[in-house]
């Protein structure tokens, strides 16, 4: 059973604070790692893929950096913002088209 | 920006009544999914479709459930006699599948089912 974790469940930081959350998944049977962005009522927005070890990638304030012998993987956020709030998901896969295998997710309050 | 559609997106059904959910994917990909998340647990998934057929299904794609590429565009989930646990936000996904790079895949809004 493939399982994949997020921490912290939830986290609640003031506007230009940057934080950070860690998803860790199984090293075995490694072929991407998904970060998505979920706000309320909208569909889950893809971020990054990632598939090799020591990938490291950026979206203007939001990074991410992969460690597939350990089996994890953190997303930074830079100078939060209020429109950061949001769920951040990651989901776990083993092939191409394969299905994804998330985690509990991460919430994030930016308040001002 | 192509994107995932589903209809509704919010369905009220009585517990042993059939459901269909309604996808149109982006229309030049290749693999179709269904996840679904119950209120407060992770999403989780259910079936992948690609060719005309389901590729991989969970243990929780019963008999009770199915899935249907009616047209060229829709994709839909059938649920034949609801029960109370299957009350929670259904999303279609989709992806190209093939690309050599690795694209991920395209979720829609969902679908909120309701048991009653």
């Amino acid at each position: 059973i493939l399982n994949v974790e997020q921490s912290p469940q939830s986290l609640h930081v003031q506007e230009g604070d940057s934080t950070n959350f860690t998803c860790s998944f199984p090293s075995s049977n490694f072929y991407a790692l998904h970060w998505y962005r979920w706000e309320t009522a909208k569909s889950p927005e893809a971020l990054f893929v990632m598939t090799l070890n020591g990938d490291e990638k950026k979206k203007g304030r939001i990074s991410a950096t992969l460690n597939t012998k350990e089996g994890y993987s953190y997303l930074y956020i830079k100078g939060s913002q209020p429109e950061d709030s949001a769920t951040y998901l990651c989901a776990f896969s083993t092939g191409t088209a394969s299905k994804l295998t998330f985690g509990t997710g991460t919430r994030l309050q930016v308040t001002l | 920006e192509p994107e995932v559609t589903q209809t509704p997106s919010h369905q009220v059904t009585q517990m042993g009544q059939e459901v269909i959910l309604r996808c149109v994917p982006i229309s030049n990909h290749l693999y179709f999914y269904w996840y679904r998340q119950i209120l407060g647990q992770k999403v989780e998934f259910l079936v992948s479709f690609y060719n005309n057929e389901i590729s991989e299904k969970s243990e929780i794609f019963d008999d009770q459930f199915s899935v249907e590429r009616p047209d060229g565009s829709n994709f839909t989930l059938k649920i034949r006699s609801t029960k109370l646990e299957d009350s929670a936000m259904y999303f279609c996904a989709s992806s190209v599948g093939l690309s050599p790079g690795v694209e991920g895949a395209f979720f829609g809004q969902g679908t909120r089912l309701t048991v009653v």
